[in-house]
């Protein structure tokens, strides 16, 4: 069953501007992943942040976990076109299944 | 490297035929591949856990004679979909772990069912 819930479902910026989404979860985690996926296409691995992390940067990505509110969010800084995908937050538990969220649908316009 | 290949890349077939969809690991052994189902605009459902040279294992309520898996090596497994229908029609996709313990999944390109 899905775990994490995205928000917002959809977002609309123009280039340049940074892009915020937001991911919560229900049960404990080991560690929390985000992907992206291009329009019919399979995901790409993003980030990923162990629960005992509070931030973690990769290049323009900024993820941030709260375990005690358990939710994370994703910083895309000085978005580009190449950025507009859906993003989705997936949650490890204990095994090694994923969980996936609904995803957040970005739209970067030029 | 960690790049996971799935074929065919879509498939349109009529109802009551057998799909078979393949996922290859295509630089690393793969103890672990992971199938997932997503409907349009909706996010990845996990179907079914296959390791290699042992029964796959499956989420509730997907039914495993509908949804053959085999994983015969450490760098493929395979999804048939047996007498599809039109409700099977999604996209299907794959991915790989490298060994047990690791935490990092690596995806296919997704393969688009269609059922006529």
């Amino acid at each position: 069953s899905q775990q994490g819930e995205e928000d917002p479902q959809a977002l609309s910026i123009q280039e340049g501007e940074n892009a915020t989404m937001n991911c919560s979860y229900k049960t404990s985690i080991n560690n929390l992943q985000w992907y992206r996926q291009n329009s019919g296409r399979g995901l790409v691995h993003l980030i990923l942040i162990r629960s005992n992390e509070r931030e973690k940067h990769s290049g323009r990505l900024r993820v941030t976990l709260d375990t005690s509110k358990k939710s994370s969010s994703l910083l895309i800084t000085a978005s580009r076109a190449a950025d507009t995908a859906s993003y989705f937050c997936a949650t490890a538990p204990d095994d090694y299944k994923l969980s996936f969220g609904a995803g957040t649908t970005v739209t970067v316009r030029a | 490297g960690a790049v996971v290949s799935q074929h065919p890349s879509r498939v349109i077939c009529k109802s009551g035929t057998s799909v078979k969809i393949e996922c290859r690991s295509l630089d690393f052994q793969a103890t672990t591949m992971f199938w997932y189902r997503q409907f349009p605009k909706q996010s990845l459902m996990l179907m079914a856990t296959s390791n290699e040279g042992s029964k796959a294992t499956y989420e509730q309520g997907v039914e495993k004679d509908k949804f053959l898996i085999n994983h015969a090596s450490l760098t493929l497994s395979t999804l048939t979909v047996t007498s599809a229908h039109p409700e099977d029609s999604s996209f299907y996709i794959c991915s790989a772990r490298f060994a047990s313990g690791q935490e990092t999944q690596y995806f296919g390109p997704g393969t688009r069912l269609l059922v006529l």
